[in-house]
């Protein structure tokens, strides 16, 4: 079956730099990518999510590429700040709206 | 607004016991997942149902039962709790005929057992 791969699995930036997480998959029948953002305490919630026809896409400070040749997807928060401080989640799947399989999260910690 | 909840919201159980976790969504969605969450392994789903009276295996079932009996509530039982059990369980719903591929989750059951 999918095999989801994360790294890193902690990673520190100070404020105003990016940081970069990068989820690999290996079943080439994915079609439908989401990075989800995880807070202390609670449930996980949709960041941004993707189709495979799409090369990259921008929202809100965040940016996902997708390299569909080398099974990568990215997650770049751009210019963190610590309410960014949470452990994300990458998930794929084949088909819309049906069971999604998860990466291993990376905590993500944004310092002053 | 959408929303899943759960309960309890906390569990301490013993070794062989038997355990109901509860699940209600108010999303009119006809998907519905249960997840666990360990450290280090990120969500792995248990089971999952698309129509109400039915259940489908996900990738790690055993050990676990579901129950589907109406399209606003999924349950997950735990026949004869085991410390491996022990693990912050999760819902979700999502709608296959969205376009935003969206599984809204609950906030989590923290199951201990002992």
């Amino acid at each position: 079956g999918e095999q989801v791969e994360q790294r890193p699995p902690h990673l520190s930036v100070r404020e105003g730099d990016s940081a970069i997480i990068i989820c690999t998959y290996t079943d080439s029948a994915t079609a439908y990518f989401s990075w989800y953002k995880q807070e202390a305490g609670a449930g996980l919630q949709l960041l941004m999510s993707v189709l495979s026809n799409v090369d990259r896409k921008e929202e809100q400070g965040l940016t996902v590429l997708l390299n569909k040749k080398d099974k990568r997807l990215s997650l770049n928060l751009t210019a963190a700040h610590p309410g960014d401080s949470a452990v994300y989640f990458c998930a794929v799947s084949a088909n819309s709206g049906t069971y999604q399989r998860f990466g291993t999260g990376t905590k993500l910690q944004v310092v002053p | 607004e959408a929303a899943v909840t759960q309960s309890p919201r906390s569990k301490v159980a013993v070794t062989g016991g038997k355990v109901t976790l509860s699940c209600h969504q108010t999303n009119n969605h006809d998907y519905m997942y249960w997840y666990r969450q360990d450290t280090g392994h990120g969500l792995r789903l248990i089971h999952y149902s698309y129509v109400a009276d039915s259940t489908e295996k996900g990738d790690i079932p055993d050990g676990y039962k579901a129950s589907r009996p109406s399209q606003e509530n999924f349950s997950l039982i735990l026949e004869l709790a085991s410390l491996s059990q022990t693990a912050v369980y999760f819902c979700a719903s999502s709608d296959p005929g969205s376009s935003s591929y969206e599984q809204y989750f609950g906030p989590g059951t923290r199951l201990t057992v002992l």
